[in-house]
């Protein structure tokens, strides 16, 4: 069956240091693979997009990898700040123009 | 970066009444958007797809005649909850594809919360 798989237990680390969320998928062939940012009782705020050729991206202190071998993205946040916390959202296209999300990572930046 | 407005944000509406939720494209052209409804501590999930001048794909277990989607034009996208109950108490969520050469960007609503008492 299709998953995609977010780390459900909340993440926790000291700010200054580099978040590390991970995001594996199993039976999808994605077309492009992207980021969200989720602060609760809000939508989404789209961060990155990733394509399927692209081995990774870059905005500003977040990095996007995607390896399409080993299924898996990783999303990082270097020098995080308590303003990062938020669930982190990935979400796959795939070549049908579907959007299916994975069901989050929860970050807790810690002063 | 593109901006999609979601109104209202919150609603609260009486149980067997219809309520409605407007998702615009403000400064871009949808021909695709989408509809999530999100429970608490859960994940989007989505719930339909509307494409502009033609009938919503509905997902799996979304009663279409309750979930009324209109997508009258390219940048609006309305979803009709008729007949409401308590379980459709929810955050409904929409989003709109914006098509960009070489790009592919989905950008999300502010949500709408509603509570059915």
């Amino acid at each position: 069956s299709q998953k995609i798989e977010q780390n459900s237990e909340a993440l926790n680390i000291q700010e200054g240091k580099t978040a590390t969320l991970t995001c594996n998928y199993t039976n999808y062939s994605p077309a492009y693979l992207q980021w969200y940012r989720q602060d609760p009782g809000r939508g989404p705020v789209f961060l990155l997009l990733i394509r399927e050729n692209e081995k990774e991206k870059r905005k500003e202190r977040l990095k996007v990898t995607f390896d399409t071998t080993l299924k898996q993205s990783l999303f990082h946040i270097t020098a995080s700040q308590p303003a990062d916390s938020a669930t982190y959202l990935c979400a796959l296209i795939t070549a049908g123009n579907m959007l299916t999300f994975g069901g989050g990572t929860r970050l807790m930046v810690k002063p | 970066g593109a901006v999609v407005s979601q109104h209202p944000s919150w609603v609260i509406c009486k149980s067997g009444t219809s309520v409605k939720i407007e998702c615009r494209s403000l400064d871009f052209q949808a021909t695709t958007m989408f509809w999530y409804r999100q429970f608490p501590k859960q994940s989007l999930m989505l719930m339909a797809t509307s494409n502009e001048g033609s009938k919503a794909t509905y997902e799996q277990g979304v009663e279409k005649d309750k979930f009324l989607i209109n997508h009258a034009s390219l940048t609006l996208s309305t979803l009709t909850v008729t007949s409401a109950h308590p379980e459709d108490s929810s955050f409904y969520i929409c989003s709109a594809r914006e098509h960009r050469s070489g790009g592919n960007t989905i950008y999300f609503g502010e949500g709408s919360w509603l509570t059915v008492v």
